[in-house]
């Protein structure tokens, strides 16, 4: 099946620091990959749309320049937690659509942030 | 946009008994409604998924029904296990189609006693 990976699991930095966070699709393209943010007891946040070849777009309240998005190829988006604190320390998910796949949808492991 | 309403938050069941799930979602044009299940720290699963053409899908002890008139979708557990111990989320697909991003309900927390 489709496998989407992140890089890394777990990071912890310090506060002020930039953070870059891999989504990788393995073994299929995604032209747009989807970045979640989920706080501890909560649900998934919808944070921005990676567009390859394009800018990003951001749900209403995300900052485009404290979460920097850049969907480099058809099979990787980074996201790049600018300026950290600690609280943007969260659990970061992406997810890849895949068109015909058993799923739609195939999510990340998830990235653990913790911002000290 | 699009808003998702997810109750109960917790729900507690014995072994055994069924479990209810039951989500609203507030823009006609989502097309497509997935069920998932998330163990502490990981990746949200997919457990089962249904189409707005279609009102009821089954799949071994899962079920989900959907009313697109009413715009609620819900999630029927039957025979639960102990395994079944997890936090759910129903989510609506935004802007219709399945590739779309999807918008998720709060979760419910359901715990199965042995």
């Amino acid at each position: 099946g489709a496998v989407v990976s992140q890089h890394p699991s777990r990071v912890i930095c310090k506060s002020g620091t930039s953070v870059k966070i891999e989504c990788r699709s393995l073994d299929f393209q995604a032209t747009t990959m989807f970045w979640y943010r989920q706080f501890p007891k909560q649900s998934l946040m919808l944070m921005a749309t990676s567009n390859e070849g394009s800018k990003a777009t951001y749900e209403q309240g995300v900052e485009k320049d404290k979460f920097l998005i850049n969907h480099a190829s058809l099979t990787l988006s980074t996201l790049t937690v600018t300026s950290a604190h600690p609280e943007d320390s969260s659990f970061y998910i992406c997810s890849a659509p895949l068109l015909g796949g058993r799923e739609t949808q195939y999510f990340g492991p998830g990235t653990r942030l913790l911002v000290l | 946009g699009e808003n998702v309403e997810q109750h109960p938050s917790t729900l507690s069941v014995q072994e055994g008994d069924s479990a209810v799930i039951k989500c609203t979602y507030s823009d006609s044009a989502s097309n497509y409604f997935p069920w998932y299940k998330q163990e502490l720290g990981k990746r949200p699963q997919l457990i089962i998924d249904i189409r707005s053409n279609v009102g009821e899908k089954k799949d071994q002890r899962i079920a989900v029904t959907l009313n697109k008139t009413a715009k609620h979708f819900s999630l029927h557990i039957t025979e639960t296990q102990p395994e079944d111990s997890a936090v759910y989320f129903c989510a609506a697909s935004r802007y219709g189609g399945s590739q779309g991003n999807l918008i998720f309900g709060k979760g419910t927390k359901l715990s199965v006693k042995p």
